[in-house]
């Protein structure tokens, strides 16, 4: 079946990394992806990585995947109280149509 | 480009009544996609537009609810005879869908209160 599983809660302080993980169930998911929500707003794409690479980095974000476990990490350096909002993992197959979401990992910064 | 937008931003309506939301993605984006999103959970996929075709719905989409995407450009979303359990948070998103491109980008959403 399709399932995304996150833990609901993340506190870190300011400066410190913050390390968000995702399970998937989809064997065949091709594309997995992070997005940022901020309260009332819609969703922004963070990064994506693609089934057949297990990592990417792209500035202060570092995803990590491990296709054998199907886990899915997202790791901020240097985290700021700006970084405070809902990450979203989600995954979808080869042509990407249809994407399935996670819950969602709220990720709180204290200062 | 500046990027997906959605109209309204917010709709309250009394239940039984219809509305209906409209999206207008990225330009060159073929593919056109509607979530539903209530509070503390993930967007749900409802449909997707490849170009004017609608080519997948969700068991989610009832009967009540139609989608439309006449030019293959905007689309349009309408609830009739709406209920309180619609609403919700609607998003859409649109993708290049081609070259390898399916990332999919959000709109700001339209939230749907029924009283």
């Amino acid at each position: 079946g399709e399932d995304v599983e996150q833990s609901l809660f993340l506190s870190v302080r300011e400066g410190d990394s913050s390390v968000i993980n995702c399970t998937y169930t989809d064997s065949s998911s091709t594309y997995l992806y992070w997005y940022k929500q901020e309260p009332g707003a819609g969703l922004q794409l963070l990064t994506y990585i693609f089934s057949n690479m297990d990592m990417k980095q792209d500035q202060r974000l570092t995803v990590l995947l491990n296709k054998k476990d199907k886990h899915l990490s997202l790791r901020i350096a240097d985290t700021q109280t700006g970084d405070s909002a809902i990450y979203f993992c989600a995954e979808s197959r080869n042509g990407g149509f249809k994407t399935i979401f996670g819950a969602g990992t709220r990720l709180f910064v204290k200062a | 480009d500046t990027g997906v937008s959605q109209d309204p931003r917010h709709k309250i309506t009394k239940r039984g009544q219809n509305v209906t939301f409209r999206c207008d993605p990225i330009s060159e984006h073929n593919r056109l996609y509607w979530y539903r999103q209530t509070l503390g959970q993930g967007p749900e996929f409802l449909t997707y537009f490849q170009n004017e075709a609608q080519l997948e719905k969700s068991r989610l989409l009832s009967d009540r609810f139609s989608a439309e995407r006449p030019k293959g450009s905007f689309s349009t979303l309408e609830i009739q005879r709406t209920e309180q359990g619609d609403s919700a948070m609607y998003l859409c998103a649109s993708s290049l869908g081609s070259q390898g491109r399916y990332e999919q980008y959000f709109g700001p959403g339209t939230r749907l209160t029924v009283t």
